[in-house]
């Protein structure tokens, strides 16, 4: 079945670093691809998205681009905030049957981003 | 436009009682799912609804269910609670096709005890 995978963390960096998550996924079709923010005690909030390949979401400096030929939707962003700590869910949508999609998440990347 | 909203936020049961979470989606949409988030197995699709019918369903133990009604609000119900339900319970709200993005809510805390 389709999947993804997250680099572990948890990924500790000094304000201003450059950041990387990395996301590969496994997929029959073209799925979209997405990249959530999980903040302590909250849900998810959608970050960026792409929908086909070559694509580039980017959203609040974060970018991502949807790469076919190595299956990966890496997380980068230039310069993080100490507000950027968080936990980071790459995840792709998944068909089933005629119409209905579900969301197929990685197990998370916690980035702690030190002053 | 309103966001996700879901309710209550914290709940704390005792192992056999049952529970119902609910959820309103943003004004428009027409999918709501549902998904279970645990420190040990992460994120897990429970089950989707559309238009009042369950579109997809995950893996999982016949004791959770849920419904949608004609305003597209949707509950879960999980019966004879055990303790390894305790878990952050979220909701999705979406216009339900491949390339919309699904928007979360803030979670049920379920507390089994």
């Amino acid at each position: 079945g389709n999947s993804v995978t997250q680099m572990e963390g948890p990924v500790t960096l000094s304000e201003e670093a450059f950041l990387t998550i990395n996301c590969t996924y496994t997929a029959t079709g073209y799925p979209s691809l997405f990249w959530y923010v999980q903040y302590p005690g909250e849900g998810l909030q959608l970050l960026l998205k792409a929908t086909k390949a070559d694509d580039k979401g980017s959203n609040k400096g974060f970018e991502a681009t949807y790469r076919k030929e190595t299956t990966s939707f890496h997380l980068e962003k230039g310069s993080v905030q100490v507000s950027d700590s968080a936990v980071y869910f790459c995840a792709l949508s998944d068909r089933s049957g005629d119409s209905s999609y579900k969301l197929i998440f990685g197990s998370g990347t916690r980035l702690l981003v030190r002053p | 436009k309103a966001g996700v909203t879901q309710t209550p936020r914290y709940l704390i049961k005792t192992r056999g009682q049952q529970v119902t979470l609910s959820c309103s989606p943003i004004s428009g949409h027409r999918s709501v799912s549902w998904y279970q988030q645990t420190p040990g197995q992460g994120l897990q699709f429970l089950f989707e609804y559309f238009s009042e019918t369950q579109r997809n369903k995950g893996n999982f133990p016949g004791r959770f269910s849920g419904r949608q009604f004609s305003n597209s609000r949707s509950e879960m119900n999980v019966s004879t609670l055990e303790l390894g339900d305790s878990a952050l319970y979220l909701c999705a709200s979406s216009q339900g096709q491949k390339n919309t993005e699904a928007f979360f809510g803030q979670g049920t805390r379920l507390t089994v005890v």
